[in-house]
């Protein structure tokens, strides 16, 4: 089955540094990907849709200078934390679609990536 | 703010029991969606139940959608320790974008 492949799954720096985070669709090309945020016992809160050869759309309330998109590929969509501080700590998830008529597919999911910034 | 809310938002049983999550949310939608999130971990894909449907099975997951009423409800019968779990709801209502309910978290005590 499709498969979304998140790297790293686990990422410690200092304050002040930037972080990239890649994910990659294995075995199907996506023209979107999505990442979200989830913050320990919540639930997911998507921060923007990336566009393979596009700008990406961040939702209300998401610094676009601060979280740093790039779709370079139908595989491969990046996020970067620029400046990254401690309330950035975070998982982050990414996920793309699947299969299926348009409106009606299920969304595949990365492993995440546990951003802790000291 | 989140589309969908769930409820329980916890919820423990034993081994063999079913369990039910309900999960209810605000706006039209293309597809309902539930999925299980291990601790620490991404989310798997349970189940999509579009919005002209209103039961779907897969294994030993049931699920309901009532778009009448905006809610969804997600049972597992004969639960197993390895149930043990957040389980989320989520919206499509276009573009692909995932609105995540609140989740639920279930103990399956062995």
């Amino acid at each position: 089955g499709a498969v979304v492949s998140q790297h790293p799954s686990r990422v410690i720096c200092k304050s002040g540094t930037s972080v990239k985070i890649e994910c990659r669709s294995l075995d199907f090309q996506a023209t979107t990907m999505f990442w979200y945020r989830q913050f320990p016992k919540q639930s997911l809160m998507l921060m923007a849709t990336s566009n393979e050869g596009s700008k990406a759309t961040y939702e209300q309330g998401v610094e676009k200078d601060k979280f740093l998109i790039n779709h370079a590929s139908l595989t491969l969509s990046t996020l970067t934390v620029t400046s990254a501080h401690p309330e950035d700590s975070s998982f982050y998830i990414c996920s793309a679609p699947g299969t299926g008529p348009v409106g009606n597919q299920p969304q595949h999911f990365g492993d995440g990536t546990r951003l802790s910034i000291l | 703010s989140q589309q969908g809310e769930e409820d329980p938002q916890a919820l423990s049983i034993q081994e063999g029991e079913n369990a039910t999550m309900n999960c209810s949310y605000k706006t039209s939608i293309n597809n309902l969606q539930w999925y299980r999130q291990n601790s620490g971990r991404g989310l798997v894909h349970l189940i999509l139940i579009r919005s002209n449907e209103r039961e779907k099975h897969s294994g030993r997951l049931r699920v309901t959608l009532d778009t009448s009423k905006k809610s969804s409800s997600l049972l597992i019968t004969a639960s197993r320790a390895a149930d043990t779990a957040s389980y989320f709801c989520a919206t499509d209502a276009g573009a692909g974008k995932s609105t995540f309910g609140d989740g639920t978290t279930l103990t399956v005590k062995p």
